[in-house]
């Protein structure tokens, strides 16, 4: 049974650009939470999605947006990337009736 | 793998000791709290968890206790190990099943 998984697992951009962060939740699951994390501090809850809709969202910019498709992965979009951006990206997944969240490995995204 | 450790507060035991990691939670309304640990370059793994109706909680080597009055979490693991020597998180479980995780406590296990 195949945990959480994201890819990439690196990734380096440029001030400005556009980038696409990929989520596959662990098997079962339906709901999908994008985190992101600076270095050194604890996670911070950017959005949930369940049923294809973000259902919920933490305090972080519109250049931040997500989707979910039909077979529960998602996607996490950052527009117009700042230096700031730089951090590790993680996505967990869980039922929608359940409590206890699965962590994938993160996403390391450098902007430079 | 990288540090997440960077700027946390440390705890530094030796291997076999008994480890006390201690949390402050912000919302005297939260319910459900969990504690994860996440080893240099990988997510947050569940550790252990604990509803608002409990003050006490336990599992293997872990012991999760919850003071509400002052809105306090403490994570105990007994018989330290090198393998524990991690980042440790408390979080509180909000809305739909979003976390508000805590500054973390970097643990150093030495043999």
């Amino acid at each position: 049974d195949a945990g959480v998984t994201q890819s990439p697992t690196h990734l380096i951009k440029t001030r400005g650009q556009q980038v696409t962060l990929r989520c596959s939740p662990k098997s079962g699951h339906d709901t999908v939470s994008w985190y992101q994390q600076a270095l050194g501090q604890g996670p911070q809850f950017i959005f949930q999605y369940y049923e294809e809709e973000e259902r919920q969202r933490g305090n972080f910019p519109d250049r931040f947006s997500g989707h979910q498709f039909p077979n529960y992965s998602s996607e996490l979009n950052v527009n117009a990337l700042l230096l700031g951006d730089s951090a590790l990206y993680l996505c967990a997944s869980s039922l929608e009736r359940g409590s206890e969240q699965y962590f994938g490995p993160g996403t390391r995204l450098t902007v430079t | 793998g990288e540090s997440v450790g960077l700027h946390l507060p440390t705890l530094s035991v030796q291997e076999g000791d008994n480890s006390i990691i201690n949390c402050a939670y912000s919302n005297s309304a939260s319910d459900y709290f969990i504690w994860y640990k996440q080893e240099s370059g990988k997510g947050p793994q569940f550790i252990i968890d604990i509803r608002s109706n409990m003050d006490k909680r336990q599992g293997q080597r872990v012991t999760v206790l919850l003071n509400k009055t002052v809105k306090h979490l403490s994570l105990q693991i007994a018989a330290t190990q090198p393998g524990d020597s991690a980042v440790y998180f408390c979080a509180e479980f909000e809305g739909y099943s979003t976390l508000t995780f805590g500054k973390g406590t970097m643990l150093l296990v030495s043999p």
